[in-house]
């Protein structure tokens, strides 16, 4: 079974913090994903990665970065928190090509005070 | 931007009952997929079913796409209590060659004992 697993289920920061949210798969998947869920919302991606070191910008990549240095590892970076990104934080992945379901973590609430 | 619509937004049955939920999308895609989510945890995938087929079952699940009106529908078969959660589509858009997944914004589907 593949397992995608986040650093934290909840996370509480202070404004202007700067907040690592870590992702790990295990299945050697090319693609990873990270997603912010707000009611009636619905699932927006904020960055994916196709490869290591490979990004793309997302619909929502204002106040974010990512890294990916290894394959297994994808981390979202919010570089200095705002209230306005506490919400619920999921990472995915996926084999590279388009025909395959994404895998996704548990999810990290974040609230940013 | 938003390229699946969920109708309806909320969803309220009788155990037993069948449940019915439909998705809308705008551009051309490769497959279309969808997801269940329970409350404050990650999503699930339920079912893909690709552009060029018309109708696929899982279980008590049932799909069914018509790309002539860029519309999907889920049907759940005799709801069980358990299946009270949030379903989602997502379209995988023929533009993109990485997987990338657009979501909509869900239905909430109760059902009740």
């Amino acid at each position: 079974d593949v397992k995608v697993t986040q650093s934290s289920r909840y996370l509480v920061k202070r404004t202007g913090e700067k907040v690592f949210l870590e992702c790990v798969q295990d299945m050697d998947h090319e693609n990873m994903f990270w997603y912010r869920q707000d009611p009636g919302l619905g699932l927006r991606l904020i960055y994916f990665s196709y490869d290591v070191k490979m990004k793309e910008k997302g619909d929502i990549p204002e106040g974010y970065s990512v890294s990916r240095e290894k394959k297994e590892r994808f981390s979202l970076i919010l570089e200095s928190a705002s209230t306005n990104q506490t919400s619920m934080y999921l990472c995915a992945s996926s084999p590279m090509a388009n025909s395959y379901e994404q895998y996704f973590g548990p999810g990290t609430r974040l609230t940013v005070t | 931007s938003q390229q699946g619509e969920e109708d309806p937004q909320a969803l309220s049955i009788q155990e037993g009952e069948n449940a019915t939920m439909n998705c809308s999308y705008k551009t051309s895609i490769n497959n279309l997929q969808w997801y269940r989510q329970n409350s404050g945890r990650g999503l699930v995938h339920l079912i893909l079913i690709r552009s060029n087929e018309r109708e696929k079952h899982s279980g008590r699940l049932r799909v069914t796409l018509d790309t002539s009106k860029k519309s999907s529908s889920l049907l759940i078969t005799a709801s069980r209590a358990a299946d009270t959660a949030s379903y989602f589509c997502a379209t995988n858009p023929v533009s993109s060659n990485t997987g990338k997944l657009i979501f909509g914004q869900g239905t909430t589907l109760q059902v009740k004992p």
